[in-house]
């Protein structure tokens, strides 16, 4: 296995346009995490996925933003409209349900910007 | 509402000697406390968990302490290399599925 892997790695849109992240978690585990890093802090939490059910999402996760994971499997997220205030790294983590050190498994992370 | 600092100034230290990060924490007790190292422009990558009813954990160079009376913990890399150089975040588990990290410390060791 190759570990999560996240597509694109970069991307650079103009304010007001649509963006889609898609993010392959490792193939075993069920739990998907979407969480937004800016500079200089550390990642904040946006939503949780157990299997194909979204359970968590954070307050940060505005209308403008969505996200599915319809089978289970790979997940997205999209920001509509975007505006520059979401420039950020979007990163995406998978786990295991009852695994003992509750590790999280990070992908390399979408990096937005939006001008 | 939960919050975790760790120190926003980077850390200088030269190779070979041990470098000591901390993290506190406040209105909360946790069950267990993680480290993750992140590289720039990467994702963060775990290297310990401690639980609170463990008062210290060691891994290869890196040892791990948890005092849940100071609601602090310490991660010290003994016998630095520049390798070393990342940041390093403390995480918490926050309630529901939700873990949260601090802000992190940049270390850089020296040659």
């Amino acid at each position: 296995d190759t570990g999560v892997s996240q597509d694109p790695r970069h991307k650079i849109t103009k304010r007001g346009q649509n963006v889609t992240f898609r993010c392959d978690p490792i193939s075993e585990h069920n739990r998907l995490y979407w969480y937004r890093q800016t500079l200089g802090q550390g990642p904040e939490f946006l939503t949780y996925f157990q299997n194909e059910a979204q359970l968590e999402k954070s307050r940060l996760l505005s209308d403008r933003f969505s996200a599915e994971r319809p089978k289970g499997s790979f997940s997205t997220l999209e920001i509509q409209r975007t505006e520059q205030g979401d420039s950020a790294m979007y990163l995406c983590a998978s786990s295991l349900s009852g695994a003992d050190t509750g590790e999280l498994f990070f992908g390399e992370g979408s990096r937005l910007t939006v001008l | 509402s939960q919050k975790i600092e760790q120190n926003s100034e980077a850390l200088n230290i030269q190779e070979g000697k041990t470098a000591t990060l901390t993290c506190n924490y406040t209105n909360y007790s946790p069950a267990y406390l993680q480290w993750y190292r992140q590289d720039p422009g990467r994702g963060p990558v775990f290297l310990l968990l401690i639980r609170e009813n463990e008062k210290e954990k060691r891994k290869e160079r890196l040892k791990v302490t948890f005092d849940t009376t100071l609601k602090q913990s310490l991660f010290h890399i003994t016998a630095s290399q520049p390798a070393d150089s990342a940041t390093y975040l403390c995480a918490l588990p926050a309630g529901g599925f939700k873990t949260i990290f601090g802000a992190g410390t940049r270390l850089f060791v020296k040659a």
